[in-house]
């Protein structure tokens, strides 16, 4: 079955650190563009980071230069490092990946979706 | 970044009316949306690609159309299962990716 599972949401304070873990099953994470997406309680959706095939990364100017997205080829799982946290970076955070034929360079919709994991910022 | 405008931001309909909600983009953007349907506590599910190609497995009742910077998601019957939120997706301008502000659609 094709699957995304993330997992390492929890509260921090105001300045701290999490890593968030996306573990993928049926399908290989680095033949794909992957993508972390966000969710503050009762808002929209809104695009966090991305990490194409080839490895290139980019960031929504939100998080840029605070938060790192990298995959582990071999465990086959998608991580999102946070740092510098903020109460504004509260949300439910869900990895997603893209339909599109990465090796051709096809950009599409979000197929599949993991379940998201929440992260709360407070002190 | 292209901004994307849904609306409307929430309606009340009954099961068996036919809805429309629309989508703008500030930009062109050719056929390259998504749309998206969400329920409280779920992640998102795909609905429609490029426009107006329907995901694998989803009803027939559900259509988009469009293209350029005017879109539409139509369910002609709507049925209880339905009622949700429903979210547009720009994958035009990627990697810089802009999703609706989002339409409630809840029991009449």
């Amino acid at each position: 079955e094709v699957q995304l599972v993330e997992t390492g949401g929890g509260l921090i304070q105001p300045g701290g650190s999490l890593r968030l873990s996306c573990a993928a099953s049926g399908f290989t994470v680095s033949s794909n563009y992957m993508s972390w997406v966000r969710q503050a309680p009762g808002k929209g959706l809104e695009w966090v980071s991305v990490i194409y095939s080839g490895g290139s990364t980019y960031y929504a100017d939100s998080v840029k230069g605070r938060f790192t997205i990298s995959r582990d080829n071999s465990k086959n799982t998608l991580y999102l490092q946070m740092n510098s946290l903020r109460a504004e970076d509260t949300a439910v955070y869900y990895c997603a990946r893209d339909r599109g034929i990465a090796v051709a360079g096809e950009v599409d919709a979000f197929d599949i979706w993991g379940q998201g994991t929440m992260v709360t910022v407070s002190s | 970044a292209i901004r994307m405008t849904q609306s409307p931001s929430s309606f009340s309909a009954s099961t068996g009316d036919r809805v429309t909600i629309t989508c703008r983009a500030s930009q062109g953007i050719s056929s390259y949306l998504a749309w998206y349907q969400q329920k409280p506590g779920k992640a998102p599910k795909l609905l429609i690609y490029a426009a107006s190609t329907l995901q694998s497995g989803v009803p027939s009742r559900f259509s988009g159309s469009g293209s350029g910077t005017d879109f539409t998601l139509t369910i002609s019957c709507l049925q209880s299962e339905d009622f949700a939120t429903y979210y547009c997706q720009q994958y035009y301008s990627y990697p810089s990716l802009t999703f609706g502000g989002g339409t409630k659609v809840e029991i009449k």
